[in-house]
């Protein structure tokens, strides 16, 4: 069975500095990843994806991720972090269960980012 | 991306009793799922809700427990039974949804229940 690692359960960083958020997966097949965040009191928003193609892949409000094969991991990246960017993330991966785009996800336990001005 | 709208967003009820959560989507999907997000936890798949046949559950949960229906294409519903404190929640619905190529899981906003 799929799963996933947040090593990270809570960082802080200072506004305008970089942020780099662990991922890792178990998974025997080219895994579907996803990052989501959750926003205080909100649901989660889709940061970004990766199906297939390029493993270096952009998402909303200037998020990145790449997908390292042989290292089982998938971090999330921003070059200068924002205020509002403290949130939960959740890195989740996507269990291929048939039919074409048919998966299954699994969520990791997610990362607290604080941000300090 | 998929609009969905959840109802209510939050609510407070008393334990014995059941709450009914309404989901909407802004267009017709085939699959719509049911999480679970406990408190400080991740989110936990409860069940998966396909028009037109029985909701299919996860591992450990059942459907006296939570019931599901799905009566179209845009529109399902989750019903928390005989509640008790440990069901205090985030229960969120979700969907896939593609303009082109593969499909991609968005969620709704979540309904807050705390049971007392």
């Amino acid at each position: 069975a799929q799963s996933v690692t947040q090593p990270d359960i809570h960082i802080t960083v200072s506004e305008g500095a970089s942020l780099e958020l662990r991922c890792n997966y178990s998974y025997g097949a080219t895994p579907y990843l996803f990052w989501y965040v959750q926003s205080p009191g909100q649901g989660l928003q889709l940061l970004l994806k990766y199906f297939s193609g390029d493993t270096l892949v952009q998402g909303i409000k200037g998020f990145e991720a790449e997908f390292k094969r042989s290292q089982s991991s998938f971090n999330l990246r921003k070059p200068s972090v924002h205020w509002s960017d403290a949130a939960e993330y959740f890195c989740a991966v996507g269990a291929d269960i048939g039919g074409g785009s048919n998966y299954k996800l699994t969520f990791g336990k997610g990362t607290l980012l604080t941000v300090n001005p | 991306s998929a609009v969905i709208s959840q109802k209510p967003s939050r609510d407070i009820c008393q334990r014995g009793t059941s709450l009914t959560i309404q989901c909407q989507v802004d267009s017709q999907v085939t699959m719509m799922f049911w999480y679970r997000q406990q408190p400080g936890q991740s989110l936990t798949l409860i069940a998966t809700a396909n028009q037109g046949s029985e909701a299919t559950y996860e591992s450990g949960f059942v459907i006296d427990k939570f019931p599901i229906s799905r009566p179209n294409l845009t529109f399902s519903t989750l019903t928390v039974s005989n509640m008790s404190p440990e069901d205090s929640s985030i229960y969120l619905c979700s969907v896939k949804s593609s303009r082109t190529g593969k499909e991609t899981q968005y969620f709704g906003p979540g309904t807050r229940l705390l049971v007392l």
